[in-house]
């Protein structure tokens, strides 16, 4: 089981390029979230998605945008990037679901680093 | 609303116990959380602790909860070398969508 894999792990952009960040999973879940780490911040939910086809907004979306087209696949994109969104970007998922009893325990993947110049 | 606090920064000998304390507002919570995360890689669960339990044991680690106080707390027994990482204390809120909210996390660096 490889978890949960994210591409590329490392990428330069210039302000206003665009890009996308892929994140599987092979565990069936099916919640999986995008956060951003930022240097004395911790881990800040930038949108989530609680099944296929649907997704919402975590604490910081702006300037961000998703898509759970299948069930294993969610996307981050980025239209016009901007040095602000220079961070470490982490997907997880998690199987247990809103209001369900047990823990939501995530499983990340191994994070990827964007540099915004 | 929610929020997780931590100090940032720990310093131990090897061999020694290391404490890393974490507060939370959400009285609510329903699980609390510790998550270690090592250089270049993602969190990885540690171990977690339901509401209604003041403390859990799991081999060298040791949670300890007060809800009246919202703290939480993880021990670390005959810290190693290897037990350097940055620690990340969350709280799953008890309302919506049941989130979990991390704290900034605690730098732990353990010397020889």
């Amino acid at each position: 089981n490889a978890g949960v894999t994210q591409t590329p792990k490392f990428r330069v952009l210039k302000t206003g390029q665009s890009m996308t960040l892929l994140c599987a999973q092979d565990m069936n879940h099916e919640y999986m979230y995008w956060y951003r780490q930022d240097p004395g911040m911790g881990l800040r939910l930038i949108h989530y998605s609680v099944g296929e086809g649907t997704t919402a907004k975590g604490e910081v979306p702006d300037g961000y945008n998703v898509s759970r087209l299948k069930k294993q696949n969610f996307l981050l994109g980025l239209e016009s990037a901007a040095p602000s969104q220079t961070s470490v970007y982490f997907c997880a998922s998690s199987r247990m679901g809103q209001g369900a009893s047990g823990a939501n325990v995530l499983t990340f993947g191994a994070g990827s680093r964007l540099t915004v110049l | 609303g929610e929020d997780v606090e931590q100090s940032l920064f720990l310093s131990v000998r090897e061999g020694d116990s290391s404490v890393i304390n974490c507060t939370y507002t959400d009285s609510s919570s329903t699980y609390l959380y510790w998550y270690k995360q090592e250089p270049g890689a993602g969190l990885q669960l540690l171990t977690y602790i339901f509401s209604n339990m003041d403390m859990k044991q799991d081999q060298r680690l040791t949670v300890l909860l007060n809800k009246k106080d919202k703290h939480l707390s993880l021990r670390i027994a005959d810290t190693q070398t290897g037990d350097s990482a940055i620690y990340f204390c969350a709280e799953r809120a008890n309302t919506g969508f049941q989130k979990l909210v991390f704290g900034t996390g605690t730098r732990l660096l353990v010397s020889p």
